[in-house]
């Protein structure tokens, strides 16, 4: 099952914009994770949240979380056409269980 | 450093055909090991986890299974492949509640 659900599915915009993606989830966790993956593989890790805390910055990525909402954001700022991807964001809960979302398609338009 | 291979990168295989993708990770020890299963412009389904050698827990019922010989390789199954099993198979690992490093993937089509 998909614990979290990201929005918009898909998001184009011009080169130098910021992208933001939102991601909602059901159940409690222990972290929220996000990950990017280039058409056809694998994904990589971007920048993981933990559920005490509410904004985490790496270079161009904002990630925010708001654990009362169930919701999280993740905001690229300064957008390049290296930056067109999928983005995921995956829930780590009280178990071992990591479960990511539908996506979000990204086409940055240089 | 620690690396992930997952082989093959593409395959193609006959319905009612045996499957078998394997998974291996180098330089760590005891990581929790993970196959997901992505359709084409879709998110992740967590099929298998493993928090040891020969502990399997098993998220959706399918026609898959998976198996963890040693304590750094992970295989992914199946007896007889149906047309539903094509899709993007995604091995990965990590300890703790930390971050997941991904394998390249597989990509399975069944003919």
């Amino acid at each position: 099952s998909q614990q979290g659900e990201e929005d918009p599915q898909a998001l184009s915009i011009q080169e130098g914009e910021n992208a933001t993606m939102n991601c909602s989830y059901k159940t409690s966790i222990n972290n929220l994770q996000w990950y990017r993956q280039n058409s056809g593989r694998g994904l990589v890790h971007l920048i993981l949240i933990r559920s005490n805390e509410r904004e985490k910055h790496s270079g161009r990525l904002r990630v925010t979380l708001d654990t009362s909402k169930k919701s999280s954001s993740l905001l690229i700022t300064a957008s390049r056409a290296a930056d067109t991807a999928s983005y995921f964001c995956a829930t780590d809960d009280a178990g071992n269980m990591l479960t990511f979302g539908g996506g979000t398609r990204l086409m940055v338009k240089p | 450093s620690q690396t992930i291979h997952q082989w093959p990168a593409t395959l193609v295989q006959p319905v009612g055909s045996p499957l078998s993708l394997e998974c291996t990770v180098e330089g760590t020890s005891n990581p929790n090991l993970y196959w997901y299963r992505q359709a084409a412009g879709r998110g992740l389904q967590l099929l298998f986890y493993s928090v040891g050698i020969g502990q399997i827990s098993s998220e959706v019922p399918q026609n898959l299974s998976a198996s963890r010989p040693q304590d750094r390789q992970f295989i992914l199954s199946s007896k007889k492949l149906l047309l539903s099993d094509s899709g993007f198979y995604l091995c990965a690992w990590r300890t703790g509640k930390y971050e997941a490093f991904f394998g390249q993937g597989t990509r399975l089509t069944v003919v």
